[in-house]
């Protein structure tokens, strides 16, 4: 079935860090892929998003690419601060009949000190 | 436009008794998605409904939950005789029918405790 992998937690940095997230995904077709953030008690928010093979989703400094040869979404920032402290979630989505699902990895719980 | 609205935020049960939570999409939004979040772990795809009617529950367990979406009024997921094991946070979504992949917008999530 299909499925996402992400680069295990936690990850600890200090502000003005680079940071990689990894996250691939195993799928039959060709997923439209997500980044989202919880910050803590908080619901999901949409952080990029990317719909087909070489798209290129960034928000907020951040940037991740649909990768279709390596099956990757790694999210990327070149310069993270404290207020990026959160735990991100790449995910896959197809639509089928109407109804569209996301698979979710299972999360990394980003820590930034100041 | 207001987000997605969930109630309540935070909701405590004694095993065996009912838990109601409730979900109001975003204005304009017609699809209505659960996803259950165990501590620690990703999100878990539960239902999706349209108005009056479900129509992929294959994320649901087979006994104890139910959903609806009614024609009028919030979407309601309904889990009975609660047990501890139910203990999770509750995230509803919502998007708008265009015929493609669309985003989906989360609320803030009902935390379910179970005494």
């Amino acid at each position: 079935g299909d499925s996402v992998t992400q680069m295990e937690g936690p990850v600890t940095l200090s502000e003005e860090a680079f940071l990689t997230i990894n996250c691939t995904y195993t799928a039959t077709g060709y997923p439209s892929l997500f980044w989202y953030v919880q910050y803590p008690g908080e619901g999901l928010q949409l952080l990029l998003k990317a719909t087909k093979a070489d798209d290129k989703g960034s928000n907020k400094g951040f940037e991740a690419t649909y990768r279709k040869e390596t099956t990757s979404f790694h999210l990327e920032k070149g310069s993270v601060q404290v207020s990026d402290s959160a735990v991100y979630f790449c995910a896959l989505s197809f639509l089928i009949q109407g109804a569209q699902k996301l698979v979710f990895g299972q999360g990394t719980r980003l820590t930034i000190n100041p | 436009n207001a987000g997605v609205m969930q109630n309540p935020r935070h909701l405590v049960r004694r095993r065996g008794q009912e838990a109601r939570l409730r979900c109001s999409p975003m204005k304009g939004h017609s699809h209505v998605y659960w996803y259950r979040q165990l501590p620690e772990e990703g999100l878990k795809f539960m239902v999706y409904l349209q108005k009056e009617n479900i129509i992929d529950e294959s994320g649901m367990p087979k006994e104890r939950f139910s959903a609806e979406f009614p024609k009028e009024g919030p979407s309601i997921l309904r889990i009975q005789q609660v047990v501890r094991g139910d203990s999770a946070a509750y995230f509803c979504a919502s998007s708008p029918i265009t015929g493609f992949v669309e985003t989906q917008y989360f609320g803030p999530g009902t935390r379910l405790l179970v005494l």
